[in-house]
Order: C-alpha cells, then sequence, then structure tokens
C-alpha cells in the first residue's frame, strides 16, 4: 500500500518570513495530493491539492509543488502569520481524489510573532 | 450550513462496554469514511462507505464495525472496546466527484479503561 512520509515533525519560524513542510510518497500509481490544516480542538481542512498533470499550484500565500518522478511533493507557505500556527498533513491518493487518502504523520507549525 | 457532526464529542468507557459513535452529514455526499488519530501516526483510515450499503475496510480496521443504512449516516460501532482503542476519532464525507474533497467533523476523544 501507499505509505506518505512528512517532514519536519515540527517547525518554528518567525513572523512574515516563510515555511516549508515535504512530503514523499511510495505508490507511483497515486494522482491526487491534498493537503489539510488541523486547528486545535477542530476536524482537518483542506487548504489546497494537486494532481499528477501539475507541477505547482497556488493560491494566495500557499502554494503546492509536485515532482512526480522524485515522488515528492511540498507545501510552501509564505509571509506567516499568527493565524497560520496549526498542524499541517499531507496526504496521497490513487483515486479520483477524495477516497482512499494516506496521510503523512502532520507537521506542528509554530509561527513566533 | 453544510457540516458533519459527530456525537459523542467526548467519552470515556471501560473495556468490554460496547459503544457507537454516531456520525451524519447534511451534504448529500455518497462518500463516507472514519480515521482515527493518534500521537506521531496521523490520521489513519478505519473503515469507508462509497455509499448506502457499500463499506470496505480501510488500513486499521480491527475491532470496529460499521453500517450505512442511510446516506446521511455513517455510525462507527466499538463491539467490545479495548484501551488500545483510546484515540481522537474523526468522521468524514465527500461528493464521489473529481476535484471535490473530504469535509471532516470535529472529532470524537475516546478513552477506554
Amino acid at each position: 500500500g501507499e505509505n506518505v512520509e512528512q517532514h519536519p515533525s515540527t517547525l518554528s519560524v518567525q513572523e512574515g518570513d516563510s515555511a516549508v513542510i515535504k512530503c514523499t510518497y511510495s505508490d507511483s500509481a497515486s494522482n491526487y495530493f491534498p493537503w489539510y490544516k488541523q486547528e486545535l480542538g477542530k476536524g482537518p481542512q483542506l487548504i489546497i491539492d494537486i494532481r499528477s498533470n501539475v507541477g505547482e499550484k497556488k493560491d494566495q500565500r500557499i502554494a503546492v509543488t509536485l515532482n512526480k518522478t522524485a515522488k515528492h511533493f511540498s507545501l510552501h507557505i509564505t509571509e506567516t502569520q499568527p493565524e497560520d500556527s496549526a498542524v499541517y498533513f499531507c496526504a496521497a491518493s490513487p483515486l479520483f481524489g477524495n477516497e482512499k487518502l494516506t496521510f503523512g504523520t502532520g507537521t506542528r507549525l509554530t509561527i513566533i510573532p | 450550513e453544510a457540516q458533519v457532526t459527530q456525537n459523542p464529542r467526548y467519552l470515556i468507557t471501560v473495556t468490554g462496554k460496547k459503544l457507537t459513535v454516531t456520525c451524519s452529514q447534511n451534504m448529500n455526499h455518497e462518500y463516507m469514511s472514519w480515521y482515527r488519530q493518534d500521537p506521531g501516526l496521523g490520521l489513519r483510515q478505519i473503515y469507508y462507505s462509497m455509499n448506502v450499503e457499500v463499506t470496505d475496510k480501510g488500513d486499521v480496521p480491527e475491532g470496529y464495525k460499521v453500517s450505512r443504512k442511510e446516506k446521511r449516516n455513517f455510525p462507527l460501532i466499538l463491539e467490545s472496546p479495548s484501551p488500545n482503542q483510546t484515540s481522537l476519532y474523526f468522521c468524514a464525507s465527500g461528493a464521489r466527484v473529481k476535484g471535490d474533497t473530504q469535509y471532516f467533523g470535529p472529532g470524537t476523544r475516546l478513552t477506554v479503561l
């Protein structure tokens, strides 16, 4: 089955700086890669996703890049703000997208004011 | 308001006492799923359902049961809970269309003594 590794497990950055979280996956059949943000006491919420026919996708301060050859994808957050503090999960799926997701182990991001 | 609801939000029980965690969604989604979240392990899928009366095992199904008699409800049943099932549980739902995501409930924190 699919295996998704996520690094780092914790990350602290100064407010205004950029944060990068990286994930690798094992199954070359995977073609959908979402990123979820989990705030304290809440369920995960999708923040951005990318499919295998695209190398990069951007939404305001958030971007995701995908390298299918190397089987890795990354989340980039620019101009970080205190409200970006949360746990972030990457995931991979070989199907339409919202089924059979395999999650990474999470990254706790702390933004230092 | 479109949402996934779970009940109860918190539960402390004893080994062997059957329990059910309910999950309901009001978005007419075909797909529903249960995950457990444990420190350092991320989210692991327990069971999922593609539609009414269709369920399948995820990555960690042992000790759990589910049913999908109605489209909106997907209860998680622990027939004989054990301490290793102490965890944070999330229900999720999604439409089975390309580009849609999974919507997560607020979580149920279960402690089995």
